[in-house]
């Protein structure tokens, strides 16, 4: 089982509509989140973190923790053209210092 | 604006080739980090520092070398470049353990 896994993809949303990105973890004792967007041949940009159970806001952006069932999720309202990119999922895992990375999950919006 | 940098952006080399491959970071960060990414493809770690002569590696074998003599920089060295070293190359950062990263823009590294 991988650390770090996000629904595959690729995610296709019309224009408007609310994207919904998981990603579940398997180090029950994990303690940051991240979220990242990366464009097509550029480099990853933190977009959300969230350490806590709950959700957290961010303009069109929320990020949803629980711990409990170890999943982490990104919601992306009124979703636009300019938000397809593919979203990497981030955990710091107790086993180690670094992030573990998930694959990523590719999202198109549909103008 | 990136606080992090990355260059050469592109670079295209010829087998054999000894090669740098540049990071540096004004934040004062003392985390920095390697990954190399294949296009469409995840992250694979390669190297890390947690500070001025410390380096370790990554979780993806890499024939690459890195060294940290100084706090902003990190550079990554390929001594005989071939073409399955094709690759995106990111740099990243981050202040704390745990924190989130702070990535370059990578160079885009072609061996021919």
């Amino acid at each position: 089982q991988k650390e770090v896994e996000q629904n595959s993809g690729p995610l296709s949303v019309p224009e408007g509509a609310i994207a919904s990105l998981n990603c579940t973890y398997s180090d029950r004792g994990s303690q940051s989140f991240f979220w990242y967007r990366q464009y097509s041949g550029k480099s990853p940009e933190l977009i959300m973190s969230i350490y806590s159970n709950g959700d957290k806001e961010d303009g069109r952006f929320t990020a949803q923790l629980n711990k409990a069932s170890q999943y982490v999720s990104l919601l992306i309202r009124d979703s636009q053209p300019s938000d397809s990119a593919t979203y990497l999922c981030a955990v710091k895992v107790t086993s180690g210092s670094r992030l573990t990375f998930g694959e990523g999950t590719q999202l198109t919006v549909n103008p | 604006e990136a606080d992090i940098y990355q260059t050469p952006r592109y670079l295209v080399i010829g087998t054999g080739k000894k090669i740098t491959l540049e990071c540096s970071q004004t934040m004062g960060h003392d985390k920095m980090y390697w990954y190399q990414q294949d296009p469409g493809m995840e992250l694979h770690l390669i190297h890390y520092s947690y500070g001025v002569n410390s380096t370790e590696k990554g979780d993806l074998s890499s024939e690459s070398t890195v060294s940290r003599i100084r706090t902003e920089h990190f550079p990554l060295t390929l001594e005989s470049a071939r073409p399955s070293h094709t690759s995106q190359y990111l740099c990243a950062s981050s202040e704390y353990v745990g924190d989130g990263y702070t990535f370059g823009s990578g160079t885009r590294l072609t061996v021919v």
